[in-house]
């Protein structure tokens, strides 16, 4: 069973607009870390912004920000004023127990 | 700050032979974490290496194995490569274990190809 799912495979985006990337995971565990990584065609796998499952409040980094969402299992990721250099493969991650799950990415392409 | 290196960036390797990729982790980190990342299957974890013990192991046969060293520098050996295990694959390094610690940095990553 997939642990981390993100259903959108490829999203395109103008640039200096909004788009926000989907994961769902699953675990029955009450406190974990979820994170979301960009890999950009260079290949170095950076980290983008991660969540606390224990804290509300939605985490912010800049002009990326996540819509978590605990009981539906949603962790989203929402990138404002879309730049050129956001372009990349964009994972969700999730620990479970001491084991780094990945989604399968959603490839994201700012166009001029 | 010197990032998680690894070494070689590249390889070519016949069906097989065995190989051995090696990973430099960020001075002061303790933990090792390997992954298989193909298009197909996007990243799979391998297993992470703690204080010189493997501490977890994803789902892989017996070919795929590791080691740490005491300066924390980890190496990977697949033995009697098959043609599936052309990938990249990353290593990450983080201060404690990969659950515990609140973030991974990652390499660029080894790229395998298996002929």
């Amino acid at each position: 069973a997939q642990t981390v799912t993100q259903s959108q495979p490829e999203m395109s985006v103008q640039e200096a607009e909004t788009v926000t990337l989907s994961c769902t995971y699953d675990t029955s565990e009450s406190n974990y870390y979820l994170f979301w990584y960009k890999q950009p065609p260079s290949r170095q796998m950076i980290l983008v912004i991660r969540q606390e499952a224990y804290k509300q409040q939605n985490a912010t980094e800049n002009r990326f920000s996540v819509n978590f969402q605990k009981a539906a299992k949603s962790f989203s990721l929402k990138i404002s004023d879309s730049q050129l250099g956001d372009t990349a493969m964009y994972f969700c991650a999730f620990i479970r127990g001491n084991q780094f799950y990945f989604g399968t990415g959603t490839s994201l392409t700012v166009i001029p | 700050k010197a990032g998680v290196t690894q070494t070689p960036r590249y390889l070519i390797k016949t069906r097989g032979q065995q190989v051995t990729l090696s990973c430099s982790p960020i001075s002061g980190h303790r933990s090792v974490s390997w992954y298989q990342q193909t298009p197909g299957q996007g990243l799979q974890f391998l297993f992470e290496y703690f204080s010189e013990t493997q501490r977890n192991k994803g789902n892989f046969p017996g070919r795929f194995s590791g080691r740490q060293f005491s300066n924390s520098r980890s190496e990977m050996n697949v033995s009697t490569l098959e043609l599936g295990d052309s990938a990249l694959y990353l290593c990450a390094s983080s201060t404690g274990l990969a659950g515990v610690s609140d973030t991974q940095y990652f390499g660029p990553g080894t790229r395998l190809t298996v002929l």
